[in-house]
């Protein structure tokens, strides 16, 4: 069974530092790595797809990378703000299989 | 519509009554899915739809739960007798594809269920 790991739980940056959060799965044998956010009280927001044959995915401050062999991806926040503050949701999607396994997330406060 | 519609957002239920959640996906979306999330954890797979056709239900923790999708568009998550652990947020999400293939997961703003 694919477990998903993301470290730290919970980060507190103050607003303009840089986020890196980090993803871990035991399965290497992935079709795809989705990001999500998540606001308190809501659903899940996609935020970037990284295909199993891509290294890395960008869409204006957020890059994500991503290394298959070693079962890693990381998302990067530029120039934070407080806006950013939410849960981010990792999840991966397995070579044979459609549904989505999550990791429980890192929760992020930019603070003003 | 626009993007997946969940109704309703919130629900509390007095112990053993049963409750009905719906799902309106991305119309065209062919894949359908149910997941559970509780407090502070990710969500966990609970049902997947092709169209109408209920393929997969191995992540439905007992069989008070039963979901549907008779017309391959709206969906239903129904759960009878409800309990106090099967308070959770319940998400519903959809994907253009199928299998392997167009798979991004577009997500609705889920039904928050507190059983009392």
């Amino acid at each position: 069974k694919q477990e998903v790991t993301q470290i730290p739980a919970a980060l507190s940056v103050p607003e303009g530092e840089n986020l890196v959060l980090n993803c871990s799965f035991t399965d290497s044998a992935i079709y795809n790595l989705q990001w999500f956010r998540q606001d308190p009280g809501k659903g899940l927001t996609s935020l970037l797809l990284i295909q199993s044959s891509q290294r890395e995915q960008t869409s204006g401050r957020l890059n994500a990378s991503l290394d298959k062999s070693s079962g890693r991806s990381t998302l990067y926040i530029a120039a934070s703000q407080p806006g950013d503050s939410a849960t981010y949701l990792c999840a991966v999607i397995g070579s044979n299989d459609y549904k989505l396994s999550f990791g429980a997330g890192t929760t992020v406060t930019v603070r003003a | 519509g626009a993007g997946v519609s969940q109704s309703p957002r919130y629900k509390v239920a007095k112990r053993g009554q049963d409750v009905a959640l719906r799902c309106d996906p991305i119309s065209g979306h062919v894949s359908l899915f149910w997941y559970q999330q509780a407090l502070g954890q990710g969500p966990e797979f609970l049902t997947y739809f092709q169209n109408e056709a209920q393929l997969d239900k191995s992540g439905l923790p007992s069989d008070r739960f039963f979901a549907e999708r008779p017309e391959g568009s709206v969906s239903t998550l129904k759960i009878q007798r409800t309990q106090q652990e099967d308070s959770a947020v319940y998400l519903c999400a959809s994907s253009f594809g199928t299998g392997t293939v167009n798979t991004e997961a577009f997500f609705g703003q889920g039904t928050r269920l507190t059983v009392v």
